[in-house]
């Protein structure tokens, strides 16, 4: 199996900062990766595919990058709304997911 | 509008069963793949089950493997997970999730709508 390792597994930040969540592929992935955002007792939500496709309705501030093996979300000007735990999901064998990173407001 | 609802979740004794019900509506169900993800309290997202619109190609991870039976009634629009022989390590919240392909990229895939969640607890 693949595994998928996230980086940090929480932060903290200041509004309007630029957030930055690795994700780390145990073998090439090729694109193959989601990424998707998940607030206290909601369901996940997805926000890019394809490493860094933005799934419609999502905001432009959030981008992803990365191919093979490292991965990036960058949340540029973080908003009070972006609040919540960010996944990872590679879909290139049997799916598989990150163990998720908290993002929080300082 | 898209949605999803999943049904059936409960406090059931180690070694019990319980079947999991997901209801779609606003799309043609039987046009998507669909799948179960779970998560235990706490902690990250875990996939458990996928099946093919038709019903005909289904995978199931290791953790649930011969255990655990996906199923679907396209004419009821309904997604089912059959859980067996459950043990504490299954206790999590269930979550049906749609599965599309990448514009761009067949071989892709990506949830794109996901139900609330139903709460199993395995527990004596």
């Amino acid at each position: 199996d693949i595994q998928m390792t996230q980086s940090p597994s929480s932060l903290s930040a200041s509004v309007g900062d630029r957030v930055t969540i690795t994700c780390r592929a145990s073998q090439s992935i090729s694109s193959y990766l989601n990424w998707y955002q998940q607030k206290p007792g909601k369901a996940p939500k997805l926000l890019i595919y394809g490493a860094s496709n933005l799934q419609g309705g999502v905001p432009s501030r959030f981008t992803g990058s990365g191919s093979g093996t490292d991965f990036t979300l960058t949340i540029s000007g973080l908003q009070p709304e972006d609040c919540a735990t960010y996944s990872c999901q590679q879909v290139y064998t049997t799916p598989g997911f990150g163990g998720g990173t908290k993002v929080e407001i300082k | 509008e898209v949605h999803l609802v999943e049904s059936g979740g409960g406090l059931v004794q180690p070694g019990g069963s319980l079947r999991l019900s997901c209801t779609a509506s606003g799309f043609t169900f039987s046009s998507f793949e669909m799948n179960w993800v779970r998560q235990a309290p706490g902690k990250g997202l875990e996939w458990v089950s996928y099946i093919s619109g038709s019903g005909t190609t289904i995978y199931y991870a290791d953790a649930v493997k011969g255990r655990f039976t996906i199923s679907r009634d396209n004419a009821k629009n309904s997604l089912f997970l059959q859980m067996n022989s459950l043990r504490a390590e299954d206790t999590a919240l269930y979550y049906c999730a749609r599965e599309d392909r990448y514009p761009h990229d067949s071989s892709g895939q990506k949830y794109d709508y996901w139900g609330q969640g139903t709460l199993v607890t395995v527990s004596s």
